[in-house]
């Protein structure tokens, strides 16, 4: 079966230092791999993803940025954090086609 | 622009009853919508999907009903349980990849 990894849990960053969250997914070749943000009392808000390696398609303007090195690795980074940054980064994967995502447990980053 | 909304941030049932979740649309493209249930610090588990040349699907004690004329979905949990207690998204693609999500209604089962 398929399982999606994501670390770590919980991240406090100061303002300007670097990021950088890992994704994997395991059982399957060639998903969809996608990364949302949750700000707080919010929805789920996309903000790139990747049909392939070294295809990344970005949904929003930001201050970040994603990489898939590999078919089944998903990296979203900063070079340098603002506050506005803080929320709940969740990674999810699926097929092709009208298929169902599935997420990771996420990370709850903290800027301070 | 807000083009999935869940209007009820919170719902309160009794444990037995019939728990309705409801969600609006405004893109006419949407043709593939979908719920999840998310649980505090987790992320959010699929629930059942709906595409829109059906108007009803179910699994288990789970039925999504899909009205495309009212850009209108809503999730029926029958009986509730108080594991169903959870954060409940609605989402809305058109064509393959991209979701859109609604803000999430709080769904709290009173025993």
């Amino acid at each position: 079966s398929q399982t999606i990894h994501q670390w770590p849990a919980t991240l406090v960053q100061p303002v300007g230092s670097p990021l950088s969250l890992e994704c994997t997914v395991e059982g399957t070749s060639n998903p969809n791999l996608y990364w949302y943000r949750q700000a707080a009392g919010r929805g789920l808000q996309l903000l790139f993803y990747s049909v392939g390696i070294g295809q990344i398609s970005s949904e929003v303007p930001q201050n970040l940025s994603a990489s898939r090195p590999q078919d089944r690795q998903f990296i979203l980074s900063s070079k340098k954090l603002l506050l506005s940054d803080s929320g709940f980064y969740l990674c999810a994967w699926s097929p092709t086609g009208d298929q169902p995502q599935h997420f990771g447990d996420g990370t709850r980053l903290s800027i301070l | 622009d807000q083009q999935v909304k869940q209007n009820s941030p919170s719902l309160s049932v009794q444990e037995g009853r019939i728990s309705i979740l409801n969600c609006d649309y405004t893109n006419s493209m949407f043709d593939y919508f979908l719920w999840y249930k998310k649980y505090p610090a987790e992320g959010p588990t699929f629930l059942i999907s709906i595409s829109s040349i059906k108007d009803k699907n179910e699994d288990g004690r789970f039925t999504v009903f899909l009205n495309k004329s009212a850009k209108h979905l809503s999730l029926h949990i029958v009986p509730s349980q108080p594991g169903d207690s959870a954060v409940y998204f609605c989402a809305a693609s058109a064509g393959a990849q991209k979701l859109v999500f609604g803000q999430g209604t709080r769904l709290t089962i009173n025993p």
